[in-house]
C-alpha cells in the first residue's frame, strides 16, 4: 500500500523561508514529485527527486532521503503569490500517489 | 504545444444520472491518468490508460470507468451518480518515455462535477 503524510496547513511571513515536509511508505518507488496548486486551478509541476540529495531550482529546493522515506520542499524569499497548496506525490510504476497536500498561507 | 484540455469545465447532475468527461492530452503523450479531488480526500488516483489499455486502477467502485482512443484522447464515465461523487476530476497526461522513470504528469484544468 501507499501512505504519504504531510502537514495540513502552514503559515509563513512574506520574505521568510518555509520547509514543507513529506514522509512516505510505499510499496514501490520511482521518484518523488512536488506540485503546486492554487485554489481552483490544476496542479503544476515544481520538482522531481529520484536520487538522495537536494535539487535546487531558483527559490524552490527539494530534498530526498530514500532510506528515511522523507522529502521536503524549501521555499525561500516567500512571496504572497506562493500562497497555495503543495502536493507531495510518489511515483511507482506508472502511478502517482499524492499526499493530502499542505495549504501554505503567506502573510504580509 | 497546447496543454491538456478537459471538457466540460463545469457540470451539474442529479443523483442516479450518469456522466461522461473528456480529456485531450498534450500532443505526443500516450499516457492519460484520471484523478478525483475532494476537500476531504485530496487527490485520489482513478485509473491510467496507455495505448488504449487500462494499465493501473485505483480503489474506486465499478461505477467509475474509462477508455482511451487511438488518438490518446480519453473519457471517463460515472454511472448512477451519488452525492459523494461531487468533486473536481483532473486528467493528466505524460509522455511515458520508454525506459525512463521520469513520468512528469501535466494536468488539465479539471471538470468540476456537482451532484444534486
Amino acid at each position: 500500500g501507499q501512505n504519504i503524510d504531510q502537514p495540513t496547513e502552514m503559515t509563513a511571513t512574506e520574505g521568510a523561508i518555509v520547509q514543507i515536509n513529506c514522509t512516505y511508505q510505499t510499496s514501490g518507488f520511482n521518484g518523488l514529485f512536488w506540485y503546486q496548486q492554487h485554489a481552483g486551478e490544476a496542479p503544476t509541476f515544481l520538482s522531481y527527486n529520484v536520487l538522495d540529495g537536494l535539487e535546487e531550482k531558483g527559490r524552490f529546493s527539494s530534498f530526498l532521503s530514500r532510506s528515511k522515506g522523507y522529502s521536503y520542499l524549501l521555499l525561500k524569499e516567500l512571496q504572497m503569490k506562493d500562497s497555495a497548496s503543495y502536493l507531495c506525490a510518489v511515483s511507482a510504476g506508472n502511478m502517482l500517489t499524492f499526499g493530502g497536500g499542505t495549504r501554505l498561507m503567506v502573510k504580509p | 504545444k497546447a496543454g491538456v484540455t478537459q471538457t466540460p469545465r463545469y457540470l451539474i447532475k442529479t443523483r442516479g444520472q450518469q456522466v461522461t468527461l473528456s480529456c485531450s492530452p498534450i500532443s505526443g503523450h500516450r499516457s492519460v491518468s484520471w484523478y478525483q479531488q475532494t476537500p476531504g480526500q485530496g487527490l485520489q488516483f482513478l485509473f491510467e490508460y496507455f495505448s488504449e489499455t487500462q494499465r493501473n486502477k485505483g480503489n474506486f467502485p465499478g461505477r467509475f470507468s474509462g477508455r482511451q482512443f487511438s488518438n490518446s484522447r480519453s473519457e471517463m464515465n460515472v454511472s448512477t451518480l451519488e452525492l459523494g461523487d461531487s468533486a473536481l476530476y483532473l486528467c493528466a497526461s505524460s509522455p511515458n518515455l520508454a525506459g525512463g522513470s521520469y513520468n512528469e504528469q501535466f494536468f488539465g484544468p479539471g471538470t468540476r462535477l456537482t451532484v444534486l
